[in-house]
């Protein structure tokens, strides 16, 4: 498609619980991207995918949180027995290139997915 | 440490005026700035995305400048409008492509 489209739009659980969230990047773009907003403004990387790859995985908090992109499928983000502070809205954002070789492309972001744990 | 800064937080002006936001970055090896627009509730509207080697780039009532050796960048919006309303969000990429966002600016144009 032409927009990156995340699924759901709203997601609530309860403290423990386990929440996934889907992201279908725009066709034909190789790079994924994972942030977290919280507190209004704070934007935080979460990880980025080059196809099915784990590209970059330093804003992963590594205990609960993990993300797949598979062939032929939607990428998804897990979040294992959720906390308070996991509520936010997660963004997916995708590119068609490395942006950080020439800076002559952007990512293309999606709606998020609010996510309330409560 | 890589850091975006904003300023000011939040602008409240009536219909008309000429604005000006700012931003700054740490780490001046950057590959692009970009200007995105957050709506409530909303995802982000990439605006204007400035290469490392550019100065300024323009759209409509829009103009962002870039002075990379000193780590700052400006939006300018002429004539501002009821429905320019929304944040304001500076990002930087380096070489790793994460995207590196500052805290934004909320504006609220008044009729």
């Amino acid at each position: 498609g032409e927009e990156v489209a995340q699924t759901p739009k709203h997601l609530v659980r309860g403290e423990g619980q386990k929440a996934k969230l889907y992201c279908a990047p725009i066709k034909g773009h190789s790079y994924v991207f994972w942030y977290q907003q919280v507190l209004k403004n704070e934007f935080k990387f979460l990880i980025s995918f080059q196809n099915e790859n784990v590209f970059d995985e330093t804003g992963m908090p590594k205990e609960r949180f993990s993300a797949k992109c598979l062939p032929n499928s939607p990428c998804s983000l897990e979040i294992q027995a959720t906390k308070l502070e996991d509520s936010a809205v997660y963004f997916c954002a995708s590119s068609p290139k490395r942006i950080g070789l020439t800076g002559a492309d952007t990512q293309y972001f999606g709606p998020g997915t609010r996510l309330t744990v409560l | 440490k890589q850091e975006v800064t904003q300023i000011p937080a939040a602008l409240s002006v009536p219909e008309g005026e000429n604005l000006v936001l700012n931003c700054s970055f740490t780490d001046s090896a950057i590959y692009n700035l970009q200007w995105f627009r957050q709506d409530p509730g909303k995802g982000l509207t990439s605006l204007l995305l400035i290469q490392s080697s550019q100065r300024e780039q323009t759209s409509g009532r829009l103009n962002a400048s870039l002075d990379k050796s000193s780590g700052r960048s400006t939006l300018y919006i002429a004539a501002s409008q009821p429905g320019d309303s929304a944040t304001y969000l500076c990002a930087v990429i380096y070489n790793t492509d994460k995207l590196i966002f500052g805290t934004g600016t909320r504006l609220q144009v008044f009729p």
